[in-house]
């Protein structure tokens, strides 16, 4: 079975400072992995992923997440906080076959970022 | 806009009352797939399409729900005898078929139907 923990429901950061969301994932195979951002009222957006390529991935906005096979981790990192990176964000897992990925979602961790 | 719709973006309904949901995909998409996301979670997978086929449900989706897909275009979700624990916010994605690196298609999510039971 596979499934995401985010460790935190909550972060709170001040603009300028580094952001560190925090992911663990379970899988009994090599998973695809992906970080999702949610702002109120707008659809899912996805910030980045993994499916076996390089193990530090890059997404949009300066995010990036690093997989981490011995740690059973991909914690989202983005070096300074901007104020519009306030959002929902969701670490999810996905099974990949024929393009088809059926997608777990971990519960979220808001992300709170002040002036 | 080219991107997912869904309608309503919102609905009251009293319990026992029967609502159905829309969505248009992006118009290249042939798959599309419906979520249920609950106050303080992550989406949950509902149900997939491929083309007009459903081709995987989710044991979340109780016979009071239904999806179609008639054309492999738009898609409904029906909930039948809506229950107060049905409040939530529904979403749908699309994605396409064509080849992509690693094997993976992103996505698209339109922007959710909320749902409240009264």
């Amino acid at each position: 079975a596979q499934s995401v923990t985010q460790l935190d429901s909550h972060v709170s950061v001040s603009e300028g400072t580094p952001v560190l969301l925090r992911c663990n994932y379970s899988s009994s195979y090599s998973p695809s992995l992906f970080w999702y951002v949610q702002h109120p009222n707008k659809g899912l957006q996805l910030l980045l992923k993994y499916t076996s390529a390089a193990t530090l991935v890059k997404g949009i906005n300066g995010f990036e997440a690093e997989f981490k096979k011995s740690e059973t981790s991909f914690h989202l990192t983005k070096p300074s906080a901007h104020m519009s990176d306030a959002a929902e964000y969701f670490c999810v897992v996905g099974k990949t076959s024929g393009g088809y990925n059926k997608l777990i979602f971990g519960a979220g961790t808001r992300l709170a970022v002040h002036p | 806009d080219t991107g997912v719709s869904q309608d309503p973006r919102h609905k009251i309904t009293k319990r026992g009352q029967n609502v159905t949901f829309r969505c248009d995909p992006i118009s290249e998409h042939n798959r599309l797939y419906w979520y249920r996301q609950t106050l303080g979670q992550g989406p949950e997978f509902l149900t997939y399409f491929q083309n007009e086929a459903q081709l995987e449900k989710s044991r979340l989706l109780s016979d009071r729900f239904s999806a179609e897909r008639p054309k492999g275009s738009f898609s409904t979700l029906e909930i039948q005898r809506t229950e107060q624990g049905d409040s939530a916010m529904y979403l749908c994605a699309s994605s396409s078929v064509t080849g992509a690196a690693g094997g993976y298609n992103e996505q698209f999510f339109g922007p959710g139907t909320r749902l409240t039971v009264l």
